[in-house]
């Protein structure tokens, strides 16, 4: 069964620093790989994915992911933490069950900034 | 385009009563599903829809029913609703398999409360 997981449930990071947030997956086939931002009291915004090609990906907001095989990781990357980057954070895998398009989401990570 | 909006934001219920959640898309997405968010358990699938009149079960469906007249509405219903139902709703769609491996839009979701 495909499956992500978030390791960590907070990440702390000063403004202007560079920012992780870890995901690592498991899946039977090719992965497609999703991230997500909740701010507060709203819904998900999708922020980029992986489908294939190059392993690092480029999204909103000055976001970018590495996707790297060997390790089942999909690692979301910002150079240089905003304050309003503060929010929750969900890596998810589309399933591979039947064409649905579902998708397995980890369980967040919230990321604070400090000023 | 308003993208995907539900009814209502709030409610409080109280146990065994009933209620329908709306969720409206104007993006002409032929898929639509139904998630719960928890506390440390990240997003978790209810029903979900491949198409008009079509419903299927999600990961956790017991105590729900969904129906999906209109291709662009799919509707949530709590026959009778439990404490264990307190949560919130996010309601998501995306384009169908054809259309490639897309990412779902979400709603900015239902806080219901069931006392």
């Amino acid at each position: 069964a495909q499956s992500v997981a978030q390791p960590e449930d907070q990440v702390n990071v000063a403004e202007g620093n560079p920012l992780t947030v870890k995901c690592t997956y498991s899946v039977s086939g090719n992965p497609y790989l999703f991230w997500y931002v909740q701010y507060p009291n709203r819904g998900l915004q999708f922020l980029l994915k992986y489908i294939t090609g190059d392993n690092l990906v480029k999204g909103s907001y000055g976001f970018e992911a590495e996707f790297n095989k060997s390790q089942t990781s999909f690692h979301l990357k910002k150079p240089s933490a905003l304050v309003s980057d503060s929010a929750l954070y969900f890596c998810a895998v589309r399933d591979y069950g039947g064409a649905t398009n579902k998708l397995i989401f980890g369980t967040g990570t919230l990321l604070a900034v400090q000023p | 385009n308003a993208g995907v909006t539900q009814t209502p934001k709030f409610r409080v219920l109280k146990t065994g009563q009933s209620m329908t959640l709306l969720c409206a898309q104007d993006m002409n997405h032929e898929y639509m599903y139904w998630y719960r968010q928890d506390p440390g358990m990240g997003l978790r699938l209810i029903h979900y829809s491949v198409g008009e009149g079509t419903t299927a079960k999600g990961e956790v469906p017991d105590g729900y029913n969904v129906s999906r007249l209109k291709k662009q509405n799919f509707l949530l219903g709590l026959e009778s609703a439990a404490p264990s139902q307190t949560s919130v709703y996010f309601c998501a769609s995306s384009f169908g398999q054809d259309r490639g491996y897309n990412e779902q839009f979400f709603g900015p979701g239902t806080r219901l409360t069931v006392l």
